[in-house]
């Protein structure tokens, strides 16, 4: 049971390229989520799902993408880099829901230069 | 206005002490969520507790014990007898109905950097 897994672990990007972050669980969890992370700023959340084909937008959606076509993955997609975009970024899951316990993905670190 | 106040961003305390970490909710709901979770030093996040707007009874796990009041929209976290592996960033979450303008949202505080010294 691997849980809640995320590729890579570290990217550089050049502003302006785009890219695919990963996420994937094998708990059959319904609800997925991804956060940003920033120093002295907690946890943001991007976007959300709460079942396949569908998403919304959380707090901080702009510059992002996101497309759930199966319960197991919830790829972020980051449309043209930016310097703002440098942050450590989070996929979640949840059985249930928001309202239950989150199983966080280990995190990958991205710096946009 | 922040939505989860953790007013502590840093704090150091000696092996065995004990320590709180205070976090202040704001919310018109009715019926919500309260979370904590630890990030140790290498980095995931490991959820702690989940308490529900209705049971305001306090919980004592191991060393660990949270006290949920209503009446100051607070749920602080003690942790008994510190030791140096309780050295993590904790962060304290609220999830409501009704967030406005982002819907389903678990919105988390900004964390509390906790130090033990050995």
């Amino acid at each position: 049971n691997a849980g809640v897994t995320q590729t890579p672990k570290f990217q550089v990007l050049k502003t302006g390229q785009s890219m695919t972050l990963q996420c994937a669980q094998d708990m059959n969890h319904e609800y997925m989520s991804w956060y940003r992370q920033d120093p002295g700023m907690g946890l943001r959340l991007i976007h959300y799902s709460v079942g396949a084909g569908i998403t919304d937008q959380g707090e901080v959606p702009n510059g992002y993408n996101v497309s759930r076509s199966t319960t197991e993955d919830f790829p972020l997609r980051l449309l043209s880099a930016a310097p703002s975009q440098t942050s450590v970024y989070f996929c979640a899951s949840s059985l249930y829901g928001r309202d239950y316990e989150q199983y966080f993905g280990p995190g990958t670190r991205l710096t946009v230069t | 206005a922040q939505k989860v106040t953790q007013a502590q961003t840093e704090i150091s305390v000696v092996e065995k002490e004990d320590v709180t970490l205070d976090c202040v909710y704001e919310t018109r709901d009715t019926t919500y969520y309260l979370f904590w979770y630890k990030q140790p030093p290498s980095g995931e996040l490991v959820f702690l507790i989940r308490r529900n707007s209705f049971d305001e009874q306090n919980e004592i796990s191991g060393r660990y014990s949270w006290n949920f009041q209503k009446s100051t929209s607070s749920f602080n976290f003690t942790i008994t007898a510190s030791q140096v592996v309780d050295s993590a960033v904790y962060f304290c979450a609220l999830s409501e109905s009704y967030s406005g303008a982002g819907s389903y949202q678990l919105t988390f505080g900004k964390g509390t950097k906790l130090s033990v010294i050995p």
